[in-house]
């Protein structure tokens, strides 16, 4: 059974604090990506990555770094959280890009920055 | 940039009645995109309902159904007959390529309510 696990599932931080989520998938697929949601949105691309070692700017990076240190982790980094990077944050993973293949999603972060 | 609007908030039915959830989309860079219908159940992550690659196709998974309308640019979810366990919420998507990066872009989410 595919999975991908998301630590820690919900977290608070405090404003300028470091935050760091982390993903996991057993898949073996080469594809992981960040996304967020906010209430009123869908969820946005923040970061992707295709081959370990190796990350890609999505839709709404700023604020956010990511680590792809193997093909089965994938961070997703703060550096100074901020009051607006309180959102769900999902990581998913795909064996093709998104244009063709599906995507497997973890149960998501909650993060709330005060 | 792409984008994809569909039935806001929450929708509320009762058992074994019917359900449409609207969805229409614009896809500024591809003719003719891959269209998805995802769902979340409680304290899960998304999963794939059903997907359609082709314009004019119908997909169909669990009882739900949607069509690939090119005219119309709609893939509206459709269920006959809604049971308690199709409680979730139901995401709407086009998948492009974009700038040489496939990306996947989301409706905000349309929160379906079961009443036994």
């Amino acid at each position: 059974e595919a999975a991908v696990t998301q630590s820690p599932r919900s977290k608070v931080a405090v404003t300028g604090g470091k935050v760091t989520l982390s993903c996991h998938q057993t898949n073996n697929h080469d594809y992981m990506y960040w996304y967020r949601q906010d209430t009123g949105h869908g969820l946005r691309l923040i970061h992707y990555s295709y081959v370990a070692d190796s990350t890609e700017k999505g839709d709404i990076p700023d604020g956010y770094k990511a680590s792809r240190p193997s093909q089965e982790n994938f961070s997703l980094i703060l550096e100074l959280a901020s009051l607006s990077q309180t959102a769900v944050y999902f990581c998913a993973s795909s064996d093709w890009g998104a244009f063709y293949a599906e995507q497997f999603f973890g149960p998501g972060t909650r993060l709330t920055v005060l | 940039g792409d984008s994809v609007t569909q039935t806001e908030g929450q929708v509320t039915v009762s058992e074994s009645k019917s359900l449409i959830i609207n969805c229409t989309y614009s896809a500024t860079s591809i003719a003719y995109p891959n269209l998805f219908w995802y769902v979340r159940y409680p304290g899960e992550g998304l999963q794939l309902l059903l997907k359609v690659i082709t314009a004019g196709q119908k997909g169909s998974s669990r009882g739900f159904e949607a069509t690939y309308n090119k005219e119309t640019t709609s893939f509206h979810l459709q269920k006959a007959s809604v049971q308690e366990s199709d409680s979730a919420v139901y995401y709407c998507a086009l998948s492009d390529y974009t700038g040489g990066a496939d990306r996947l872009t989301f409706g905000k989410g349309t929160q379906l309510i079961i009443q036994p």
